[in-house]
């Protein structure tokens, strides 16, 4: 099945304490990107690869690091997590759509709930 | 920058129903894609319906629509016969063509809908 894993689905850390949320997709995507959801904010973009050891910054991205070193994973890692960044986090990949071709949109996958105490 | 905004933060409708929900957006592009997506309880993020904005016609899936006035830059979804299943948080997205070389969605802040038997 066509998926983005998305690990451990729910997280209750303290502050400080460095932590990994896992992304991988089976769908031979080179978009891949992360994303948090805030109630009365929508969804926010952290950061986004568009293919592997290609990294860049989205619109919040203060206080994560990602990494791509192969085409299936995404970790996203707060170094030192602080209770703003208690939230609700997406994984989402997509192939890299060339001009003309069709656009099938992102696959998200389950989301992490992370709450930093 | 793109902005997307639904000024209807919550909405209901009874069964069988028709409702439509509001999005408008802000852009100087002329080539980009609009989405509305789907998050029911369990926070899975579905692809409703998706937009090319170069297309006229507007886009249906089954008991979805959407009434897309570029002129306007709003992008409205309609529900018909809705149906309790439809409960959910509907957020409404915007992309650049990917030749502009950004995947980035943005996204409005959301519209909570309840179906009510």
């Amino acid at each position: 099945e066509a998926q983005v894993t998305q690990n451990p689905r729910y997280l209750i850390t303290v502050t400080g304490k460095k932590l990994t949320v896992t992304c991988s997709q089976n769908m031979n995507h080179e978009y891949m990107s992360w994303y948090r959801q805030d109630p009365g904010l929508g969804l926010r973009q952290i950061y986004y690869s568009m293919n592997v050891e290609v990294t860049d910054k989205g619109d919040v991205p203060e206080g994560y690091k990602v990494s791509r070193k192969e085409k299936r994973n995404f970790p996203l890692i707060l170094e030192s997590p602080s209770p703003n960044q208690t939230s609700l986090y997406f994984c989402a990949s997509s192939y890299r759509i060339l001009t003309g071709q069709s656009l099938y949109g992102y696959t998200f996958g389950s989301g992490t709930r992370l709450t930093v105490v | 920058a793109q902005t997307v905004t639904q000024s209807q933060p919550e909405m209901s409708v009874q069964e069988a129903e028709t409702v439509t929900l509001s999005c408008t957006y802000d852009t100087s592009e002329s080539n980009y894609y609009l989405f509305w997506y789907k998050q029911p309880p369990s926070r899975q993020m579905i692809l409703v319906i998706r937009q090319e904005a170069y297309k006229q016609q507007n886009a249906t899936e089954n008991r979805f629509s959407v009434n897309f006035q570029k002129a306007a830059k709003s992008f409205s979804l309609k529900i018909s016969d809705s149906q309790l299943g439809d409960t959910a948080m509907y957020f409404c997205a915007f992309m650049k063509h990917p030749g502009a070389g950004s995947y980035q969605l943005t996204f409005g802040k959301g519209t909570k809908l309840s179906v009510i038997p």
